[in-house]
């Protein structure tokens, strides 16, 4: 079956740049999703179809998706964006998830 | 506005079955999906199934196929996820939420905390 993988944590000083990758076989060929989920919350949609944002989701948050790596950038980062992410690869059979990776505002 | 609101927390006895649910208001149903998502205590997303609300076409991933069934009542809005045969690692919050395909999973419920324990 299809796999995801995402590094387990990432850091980062305030106000500086946050990369999360999330790698896959051909992962370019299909479609990913970025989640944010912070403690006891539900996950929140910050990209989609790659590169896009969803309304109220703060331009600071970005996506790409090319060869194998998929990554989700976050510019200026803030330590209200302290949380979980997850990817998720989708086709038209399947949604998979990768692993999650903790990101730390330090 | 969308919102989807589950049931709530369940307690089963390993080897028996459980039902969740899934009301959405806010739209029209007919051009999304619905799909299921768990989270092991201290663990990531994994992905349970989805159905379309437009024809009812269900697609699973291969560990639950057999052992998870979703539906839908669209009289009523309402999504459902059984899952069977429970073993202690199906405790989980189980989580639905609408699909829009390659638009991603856009609206959450509040998650469903499912305990398997004898």
């Amino acid at each position: 079956s299809y796999e995801v993988i995402q590094p387990p944590s990432v850091s980062v000083f305030p106000g500086q740049t946050a990369s999360i990758t999330c790698s896959g076989d051909n992962l370019g060929y299909k479609y990913v999703c970025w989640y944010q989920q912070r403690p006891g919350q539900s996950p929140v949609l910050v990209i989609y179809q790659d590169t896009k944002r969803p309304s109220g989701i703060p331009e600071r948050f970005s996506g790409s998706n090319s060869g194998n790596t998929a990554t989700l950038t976050i510019s200026g980062t803030q330590a209200m964006d302290e949380a979980d992410y997850y990817c998720q690869a989708w086709d038209e059979r399947q949604e998979v998830f990768g692993g999650g990776t903790k990101l730390t505002v330090l | 506005q969308v919102q989807m609101v589950q049931s709530g927390a369940e307690v089963k006895k390993p080897g028996a079955s459980v039902k969740v649910s899934c009301k959405a208001t806010g739209y029209t149903l007919g051009n999304y999906g619905i799909t299921w998502v768990r989270q092991a205590p201290g663990q990531g997303l994994e992905w349970m199934g989805w159905i379309s609300d437009y024809d009812g076409k269900t697609k699973y991933p291969q560990k639950f196929q057999g052992r998870v069934t979703v539906t839908t009542d669209t009289s009523t809005y309402t999504a459902y996820m059984e899952v069977r045969s429970l073993r202690s690692d199906d405790t989980a919050v189980y989580y639905c939420a609408r699909a829009s395909g390659p638009n991603g999973n856009d609206y959450w419920g509040q998650g469903t905390l499912v305990t398997v324990s004898s």
